[in-house]
């Protein structure tokens, strides 16, 4: 069954606290692997997407990175801002009689609280 | 306006109530979908459009009915709900990708439905 985990549920770290958060897959026909983040009340915002195995993203106090079996979301010297959920999502397409399908599993996220 | 806008932000209503859920994009995005948020579980995809044909429902019971009159405005219409419906429902936009669903998805804020 295809199956996307994250982990921890949730993260509390000290302001310039560095760490990573994870994201571990067991899926067939991966065509991508996907990060968001979520505030309270509002909908999944856009960060990165990784195609392959050794691919790297990084943007600001964020770097998103990409192994054969999971993804870590590194989060350098965090600020209060950056508090929020974190949502992976994992891209699987396939083929059957009627073509091409695809879908789009998210995981449950990662709860960061980032405390001055 | 900008991104994507969904009306109405909150909504109660009965079991025997019919309402209808709006969402509108101008990212100039051919795709579009229904996700559903509830507490402690991951997005669930519900319906997507793309090119303004449905091409995915996943088995989302009929008392949820989507509508997609052009690219740029797509509703949920609702009737006869349970109160385990009661959830935040997220419409999200993209390019369409001719192999299925694009991961890279931007979501509105969501409407939080109640069903009393």
């Amino acid at each position: 069954e295809d199956q996307v985990t994250q982990s921890p549920e949730a993260l509390r770290l000290q302001e310039g606290e560095s760490s990573s958060l994870n994201c571990s897959y067991t899926v067939s026909g991966l065509r991508g692997l996907f990060w968001y983040r979520q505030d309270p009340g509002k909908g999944p915002e856009f960060l990165f997407t990784l195609y392959s195995a050794g691919e790297e993203k990084e943007k600001e106090r964020l770097k998103a990175t990409l192994t054969k079996k999971e993804s870590f979301l590194h989060i350098t010297a965090p600020k209060p801002e950056d508090s929020a959920t974190y949502l992976c999502a994992v891209l699987l397409v396939w083929v059957n009689y009627g073509g091409s399908q695809g879908n789009l599993i998210f995981g449950k996220g990662t709860k960061l609280s980032v405390k001055p | 306006e900008t991104g994507v806008t969904q009306t109405p932000r909150h909504l109660v209503m009965g079991m025997t109530n019919k309402k209808s859920l709006k969402c509108e994009q101008h990212l100039g995005h051919n795709a579009m979908y229904w996700y559903k948020q509830s507490a402690k579980k991951p997005l669930e995809l519900m319906f997507v459009y793309s090119l303004e044909e449905r091409v995915e429902n996943n088995s989302v019971p009929s008392r949820f009915s989507p509508e997609c009159p052009n690219s740029s405005h797509l509703f949920l219409h609702l009737h006869t709900l349970q109160p385990e419906d009661s959830a935040l429902y997220l419409c999200a936009s993209s390019h369409a990708h001719t192999q299925g669903l694009n991961g890279e998805l931007f979501f509105g804020e969501g409407s939080r439905l109640t069903v009393l």
